[in-house]
């Protein structure tokens, strides 16, 4: 089965630059979710996107913005990066539309690792 | 506000045992969902288990058990003939179901399965 996918898988910046994170949703999921996993920590809710608007947002910094194309894939653009942006950022998808119990399951891809030196 | 505590920071279970880890959480919501995640060395999140809070019924997934306990605001999971790749870090995730959103996540298990 199709899974979420997302690039890079790894990145490497250096502080002040800017990344682009992307991310694939599983085909026929509308939502797209993106959280920040630092050591050691629980992924910590940046921002959601349904049906390409934004959906909710968490703790996600002023420097970020993201957005959901037509084609339901989204982009994580980090600007200004400090040296504890370094994480793991996931993205996930669900099928919030198709309704019912799956709706509410979040399928995760396997994270891109950035790294700010 | 709702929150997701997991007062085991690390657990160890032999081969072939069982084990069960804890999860409470805190809302005033009545109904959501719960849910277990493993991540594994690979650092991937895989979905284990969903228990939707207005059954009574415990959700099971093969070795994978809940105990849900909704007036308590308790969810255990107990996984059964503990095998060496169930070797993970395990998440509580909670979402309710008037804005799944976003999922509130425990501070995790991690989860050592011994030969």
């Amino acid at each position: 089965a199709a899974g979420v996918i997302q690039s890079p898988r790894h990145l490497i910046k250096e502080k002040r630059e800017t990344a682009t994170l992307k991310c694939y949703p599983i085909p026929r999921h509308d939502t797209v979710y993106w959280y920040q996993q630092g050591p050691g920590q629980d992924p910590q809710f940046l921002i959601s996107f349904y049906e390409k608007m934004q959906s909710d947002k968490g703790s996600i910094p002023d420097r970020f913005s993201a957005q959901q194309f037509s084609d339901y894939h989204s982009e994580l653009n980090m600007s200004s990066l400090e040296l504890g942006d370094s994480a793991l950022y996931f993205c996930a998808s669900s099928p919030r539309g198709s309704g019912g119990p799956q709706s509410y399951e979040q399928y995760f891809g396997p994270g891109t690792r950035l790294t700010v030196t | 506000a709702q929150t997701v505590t997991q007062s085991q920071p690390e657990m160890s279970v032999q081969e072939a045992e069982t084990v069960t880890l804890s999860c409470t959480y805190d809302t005033s919501e009545n109904n959501y969902y719960l849910f277990w995640y493993k991540q594994p060395p690979s650092r991937q999140m895989i979905l284990v288990i969903r228990q939707e809070a207005y059954k009574q019924q415990n959700a099971t997934e093969n070795r994978f058990s809940v105990n849900f306990q909704k007036a308590a605001k308790s969810f255990s999971l107990k996984i059964s003939d503990s095998q060496l790749g169930d070797t993970a870090m395990y998440f509580c995730a909670f979402t309710p179901i008037y804005n799944f959103n976003k999922f509130y996540f425990g501070s995790g298990t991690k989860l050592n399965v011994k030969p």
